[in-house]
């Protein structure tokens, strides 16, 4: 079983960097690495960011990163841009189950 | 381009039953495993659901077990998610979701609303 576990909510102003945390405590060390975000903006379906903790699928702008360090893998956004406003969900999955984070609501100032 | 696209929800009572759909397309489908996420009013997104593929082996959360059964119909695109003894938490936008290549769910659907009141 895991838990995944980020802040409530994150904010910041035009063009500064905010990292959103995620806290993995799994059973299964695989988990760790296996970590995924989701954004959300306001009434739209949830989309993939990033990939196995820092890879981007094709079209997501290089402005979005992703790193781990131990048991907590985090998302950073540089050059925040108003339209990085919404929701953003951690998710880790194995042999077809799945467990997401709680979400970050992020806020542009 | 990927395009999954659901239907079936709506309003109803505690008890009850539902079926979703979700019509896929711009993908070799059979090759797929499939999930169904869903998402509460506060915003929580919860796994509900898997099937895989070509074996439609099936995984649930336990919340839903021996209530809620997912299927698929290859020669059709589809997927389904049947939802009996609805209770009143079950409330949430339903998405149909394609298993990725990379531990990840690459591509969601614009979700359904499931509303369960008497």
């Amino acid at each position: 079983q895991s838990a995944l576990t980020q802040p409530p909510s994150v904010s910041g102003s035009p063009g500064q960097s905010v990292a959103i945390s995620c806290t993995v405590t799994s059973t299964d060390l695989n988990n760790y690495n296996r970590v995924s975000w989701y954004q959300q903006p306001p009434g739209t379906a949830p989309k993939l960011m990033l990939y196995e903790v820092s890879n981007r699928p094709s079209g997501v702008p290089d402005r979005f990163s992703g790193s781990k360090s131990g048991n907590t893998a985090s998302l950073t956004i540089s050059g925040l841009q108003a339209e990085d406003e919404g929701y953003y969900y951690c998710g880790s999955g194995s042999a077809g189950t799945w467990v997401f984070g709680g979400g970050t609501k992020l806020t542009v100032l | 381009q990927v395009q999954l696209v659901e239907s079936g929800g709506g309003v109803v009572q505690p008890g009850r039953s539902l079926r979703l759909s979700c019509v896929a397309s711009g993908f070799t489908f059979s090759r797929y495993g499939l999930h169904w996420v869903r998402q509460a009013p506060d915003k929580r997104l919860e796994w509900v659901a898997f099937i895989g593929s070509p074996q439609n082996n099936e995984k649930y959360v336990d919340s839903v077990k021996g209530r809620f059964t997912i299927s698929r119909d290859n020669s059709k695109n589809s997927l389904f998610l049947q939802m009996n003894s609805l209770r009143a938490e079950d409330t949430a936008v339903y998405y149909c979701v394609r298993d990725g290549p990379h531990y990840d769910l690459d591509y969601w659907g614009q979700g359904t609303l499931v509303t369960v009141s008497s």
